[in-house]
């Protein structure tokens, strides 16, 4: 079935850049996500890319795709300590339902 | 603009008994969404709707319920809950149109316990 994986813990310094990875299933997924969860909030849409892009930059975040390897990464420049939460890649499957990822817990420290 | 609620906040509830999650967005978004969120699980999709008057099975659709009579709510419902129902649940919309990417907008959730 579809699954979508993420390592579940990353510790940064604050002013050093973070990298979260995430693997995916579906290649035929038109659109991947970045959502950032706070603690106790619901989730945030922080970025997506759509699936013929490689890259896409937005201020800080830098998103990849490496459709071949069905690789996605979220890199975070400047790390911040309230960029310090839970962050999910998610792809859209169909037309309507989104497989998530586990979750990979940011932690910046001071 | 409140965007999207739910209500309980939190709940603890004894097995076998009945529950209703209230999910209420003012956005007008066409698509709604319940995730359950489990430690090591991420979020899975339980039940979805498209639009009012139709709702589709997600990933873990067994134990739960839903219902679209208008655009803005769209309740779940636990028949017969069971301790394995113990999660955060989070209720999501979206102005799904096919060919965009199409944000969900996520409610604050609702802790659920079942002794």
């Amino acid at each position: 079935g579809e699954d979508v994986e993420q390592s579940l813990f990353l510790s940064v310094r604050e002013g050093d850049s973070s990298v979260i990875n995430c693997t995916y299933t579906d290649s035929s997924s038109t659109y991947l996500y970045w959502y950032k969860q706070e603690p106790g909030a619901g989730l945030q849409l922080l970025t997506y890319i759509f699936s013929n892009m490689d890259m896409k930059q937005d201020q800080r975040l830098t998103v990849l795709l490496n459709k071949k390897d069905k690789h996605l990464s979220l890199r975070i420049a400047d790390t911040q300590t309230g960029d310090s939460a839970i962050y999910f890649c998610a792809e859209r499957w169909g037309t309507y339902k989104y497989i998530f990822g586990t979750g990979t817990r940011l932690k910046v420290l001071a | 603009i409140a965007g999207i609620t739910q209500a309980p906040t939190s709940q603890i509830l004894a097995a076998g008994r009945r529950m209703t999650l209230r999910c209420t967005q003012d956005m007008r978004h066409n698509a709604m969404y319940w995730y359950r969120q489990d430690l090591g699980l991420g979020l899975r999709l339980i039940h979805y709707s498209n639009t009012a008057g139709t709702t589709g099975k997600g990933e873990v659709p067994d134990g739960y319920s839903v219902s679209r009579a208008n655009t803005d709510d769209f309740p779940l419902t636990l028949a017969s809950a069971v301790p394995s129902q113990t999660s955060v649940y989070f209720c999501a919309s979206s102005d799904h149109a096919p060919a965009s990417y199409n944000e969900q907008f996520f409610g604050p959730g609702t802790r659920l316990t079942v002794l």
